[in-house]
């Protein structure tokens, strides 16, 4: 079964830096184009960053968080981050991992239940 | 990008009735429609993909429609685990964008 889960959440500053983390299991996780997508308390759904497979070398983001969030991965630990830096009160939502479709880009096919961040001061 | 919108917002219905949800996109998708379904403190859940396509152990009382800038998410028949919020989502250009939702609550 494959299961997503979150973990790094909570309050922080504005301004401030914070790390997500996102272990997965059940599945060959090199294998699959991973993304974070995010929910604004009381809103829709906002894509925010994707990392290819395998190397993680090919990244990209969401204009609203270019230059402030960073993805990455860490295929021996089964393992998906968000680096979150300079974090401002729209950032404030709960954010899901999400593993993309074989062969379907932006296709998103399994979710993490999320983790919540909260910008405030 | 492409926005996506839903209607209704909130959809009141009572178990066994059919639902009827629509999406529209402000420029063609083409097919690359998706249906996700999500209940508060679960995961969201993919529905169906490419306008038509039931994913995986996803029941058959759910079917999908369109192609285009319209499409149709139907249930045939509201069982009571149905009851939640569904929202739909576009690939076909880049940002992917997902409408707001509708939610389906009981009558």
């Amino acid at each position: 079964e494959v299961q997503l889960v979150e973990s790094g959440g909570g309050l922080v500053q504005p301004g401030g830096s914070l790390r997500l983390s996102c272990e997965a299991s059940g599945f060959t996780f090199s294998s699959y184009w991973m993304h974070w997508v995010r929910q604004i308390p009381g809103k829709g759904l906002e894509w925010v960053a994707r990392i290819n497979r395998d190397d993680g070398y090919a990244k990209t983001y969401a204009d609203s968080v270019k230059g402030r969030f960073t993805i990455s991965r860490d295929n021996a630990k089964n393992t998906l981050f968000l680096q979150m830096n300079n974090v401002r009160a729209e950032d404030t939502a709960v954010y899901y991992c999400v593993r993309e479709m074989t062969e379907r880009g932006h296709l998103f096919d399994n979710w993490g239940q999320g983790t919540l961040v909260t910008v405030s001061s | 990008e492409i926005v996506l919108t839903q209607s209704p917002a909130t959809l009141s219905l009572s178990p066994g009735e059919r639902a009827t949800l629509s999406c529209r996109a402000s420029q063609s998708v083409a097919f690359y429609l998706a249906w996700y379904q999500h209940k508060p403190g679960q995961a969201p859940r993919l529905l169906i993909y490419d306008a038509s396509n039931r994913a995986t152990g996803i029941p058959a009382r759910f079917s999908g429609s369109g192609s285009g800038t319209d499409f149709t998410l139907t249930i045939s028949s509201l069982e009571p685990e149905d009851f939640a919020v569904y929202y739909c989502q576009q690939r076909t250009n880049w940002p992917p964008t997902f409408g707001p939702g509708t939610k389906v609550d009981v009558k």
